[in-house]
Order: structure tokens, then C-alpha cells, then sequence
């Protein structure tokens, strides 16, 4: 299994610019998470999902679409990018309480 | 509501030294417990969990017990590594027992052990 898998690694936008950060994951978990890491800020939740279809807000969730059509795949949309969203991003999934972390996306809004 | 406090870092110690991370916690209801740790460009990994009051996570040498009394979930290691640098977060999930996992990260702590 590939696990949980993002891409891509590393990003460079303009203020303004849109983009799609990838997510999906070969464990057929139901749930899927995105969060944002900042410094000294742990990680904090922007999205989730329970399932194909369904999906939630966190406690970060301005400036991000998400949306749920395969259990495999989650991506996260920024419409129109903002300094503000400089940080790094992980896709989760999610069995039994046990989260599984992708590699991050490093993103960069100038 | 649902929160997690970590001693703040950065940590530093010298290999084989003895290690506390403190960590305590809000929560409504009974939450499952654990610690994260993530290497350096990586993203995070499960180092050990507790479901219930009094259980004890342990893996690779590292410990934690869950302490209802006292809101606590402190993660030990009684020698450290210079392979064990990485950041560590503890984390709650007020979703017990069900497959969604739903989690509330404390501001994480960094460690650096040195040869």
C-alpha cells in the first residue's frame, strides 16, 4: 500500500492565484482530514470528510473548498490565494482512532 | 470544548538523558490519548495511544499514561537517542470508539538529543 500520498511537494503562488493540493489514500478509510501547520501552532483542522460525498468544516476553513466524490481521493481548493495561507499542509486518513499522515505540501503565496 | 497543552520547547538533551514531555488536557466526554512524532520533513506518525483512564501506550521505549485524575498524558523515555529528535504532539479525540478520528493537536515540542 502507498499509503496516504500528496502532491504536489512543494508550491509557489501569487497572491490571487488558484490552486489544488492532491490527497488520496489506498486503505479505503472512510474518514480524511486537511490540516495546516504554522509555527507554534501545532496543526489545525481545515476540513474533514466521513465518507464519499460528506464533508465538514474544522476550525480553519476560510479560503479552502473541498469536495468528496471517491473514497480515495480528497483534494483541497484555494480559490484565490492569500499570504495568510503560507504553511504546510497534510492530508490525513483515519481507522480505529489511528490518523495516517501524508508527506505534506509546502506552499508558498506571495 | 476540546483542548490540548504541551510544555513548550525547545527541548535539548544529551544521549541516553531521561525525558518528560508534559502534556494535559480538556475534553467533553472520554477521549482516546496520544503522541505524534514527526522527523524532520516528514509528515506525522502514531508513536502510541490509550483508550481508557489508567492505560499505558508504549512504543520504541517511550511511554505514556493516561491520568484521568489529573488531565495528564506525559510522555517519558528513560534514554534517549540522537534518532528520537523529531517534534512530538500530543493529541485528543473525543470520537472514542468509533473509526472517525476527529483530533485536537497540542502546539507540539520540539527535542534535539545530542551525541
Amino acid at each position: 500500500n502507498a499509503g496516504v500520498t500528496q502532491t504536489p511537494k512543494f508550491q509557489v503562488l501569487k497572491t490571487g492565484q488558484s490552486m489544488t493540493l492532491q490527497c488520496a489514500q489506498d486503505m479505503n478509510h472512510e474518514y480524511m482530514s486537511w490540516y495546516r501547520q504554522d509555527p507554534g501552532m501545532g496543526l489545525r483542522l481545515i476540513h474533514y470528510s466521513v465518507g464519499a460525498g460528506i464533508t465538514d468544516q474544522g476550525e480553519v476553513p476560510n479560503g479552502y473548498n473541498v469536495s468528496r466524490s471517491t473514497t480515495e481521493d480528497f483534494p483541497l481548493r484555494l480559490l484565490s490565494a492569500a499570504p495568510s495561507q503560507t504553511s504546510v499542509y497534510f492530508c490525513a486518513s483515519s481507522f480505529k482512532e489511528t490518523q495516517y499522515f501524508g508527506p505534506g505540501t509546502r506552499l508558498l503565496v506571495l | 470544548g476540546n483542548s490540548v497543552t504541551q510544555m513548550e520547547g525547545p527541548v535539548t538533551l544529551s544521549e541516553e538523558a531521561f525525558l518528560t514531555i508534559n502534556c494535559t488536557y480538556t475534553a467533553t466526554g472520554y477521549p482516546s490519548l496520544f503522541w505524534y512524532v514527526q522527523y524532520p520533513g516528514e509528515g506525522l506518525q502514531l508513536l502510541l495511544k490509550a483508550t481508557k483512564a489508567d492505560d499505558k501506550g508504549s512504543n520504541k521505549g517511550f511511554e505514556a499514561t493516561y491520568r484521568k485524575e489529573t488531565t495528564s498524558f506525559h510522555l517519558e523515555k528513560g534514554s534517549v537517542q540522537v534518532s528520537d529528535s523529531a517534534v512530538y504532539f500530543c493529541a485528543l479525540d473525543d470520537d472514542r470508539g468509533s473509526t472517525l478520528g476527529r483530533l485536537y493537536f497540542g502546539r507540539g515540542t520540539q527535542l534535539t538529543v545530542w551525541p
